[in-house]
């Protein structure tokens, strides 16, 4: 039972280049999310998944794109990657919708040049 | 918009003292939950309060929760080593269209042996 896996664990990107981040769990959870952390401001919610084939919008949607076509799987998408988007990406899946528990990956350290 | 405001950011204490953070929203939450998140790794989840003016201990952590569902607090008596890191609190808004988990900027805990 490997919990939530993120990869890669770092990245270095340029101004203007596409990636991916993927997040899976083994865990059978319904929920899943993205956050971003920055020094100073916690962790903020990017995109949410409350199923397979369903997502929405957190606090910083703008400029990443998800998908849930699995029950394990919640990849992240930067579409155009800008220096703003430097942060720790972190994936969390939870079981039911007040949260209870939520199980973090290890995160994705993305610096934007 | 839902904010749940952090203080201190920054605690630096003599092991043995003692150390307390504090939470505060404007609205009322649904609940509220604290993660603690080592140097370098990701947040783990350690409690969950629901109710008014609910106290649970965790051997040498108590958290609290206020009566109006607005503040809470997590204070660790005779800190250890072993308690450094980032705490962070994490309330539950309920919404029109779903709950909403908005986490505080965090709390660093650093102590001198």
């Amino acid at each position: 039972n490997a919990g939530v896996t993120q990869t890669p664990k770092f990245q270095v990107l340029k101004t203007g280049q596409s990636m991916t981040l993927q997040c899976a769990q083994d865990m059978n959870h319904e929920y899943m999310s993205w956050y971003r952390q920055d020094p100073g401001m916690g962790l903020r919610l990017i995109h949410y998944s409350v199923g397979a084939g369903i997502t929405d919008q957190g606090e910083v949607p703008n400029g990443y794109n998800v998908s849930r076509s699995t029950t394990e799987d919640f990849p992240l998408r930067l579409l155009s990657a800008a220096p703003s988007q430097t942060s720790v990406y972190f994936c969390a899946s939870y079981r039911t919708k007040d949260y209870n528990e939520q199980f973090f990956g290890p995160g994705t350290r993305l610096t934007v040049l | 918009g839902q904010q749940v405001m952090q203080i201190p950011q920054y605690q630096h204490v003599q092991e043995g003292e003692d150390f307390t953070t504090y939470c505060n929203s404007s609205t009322t939450l649904s609940n509220i939950q604290w993660y603690k998140q080592r140097p370098g790794g990701h947040p783990v989840f350690l409690i969950q309060l629901v109710k008014s003016g609910e106290v649970k201990k965790q051997k040498r952590l108590t958290f609290q929760f206020g009566e109006a569902k607005k503040n809470s607090s997590l204070h660790i008596t005779a800190t250890q080593t072993t308690d450094v890191g980032t705490y962070f609190c994490a309330g539950l808004f309920n919404g029109e269209y779903g709950n909403k988990l908005v986490f505080g900027a965090g709390t660093i805990l650093r102590v001198k042996s």
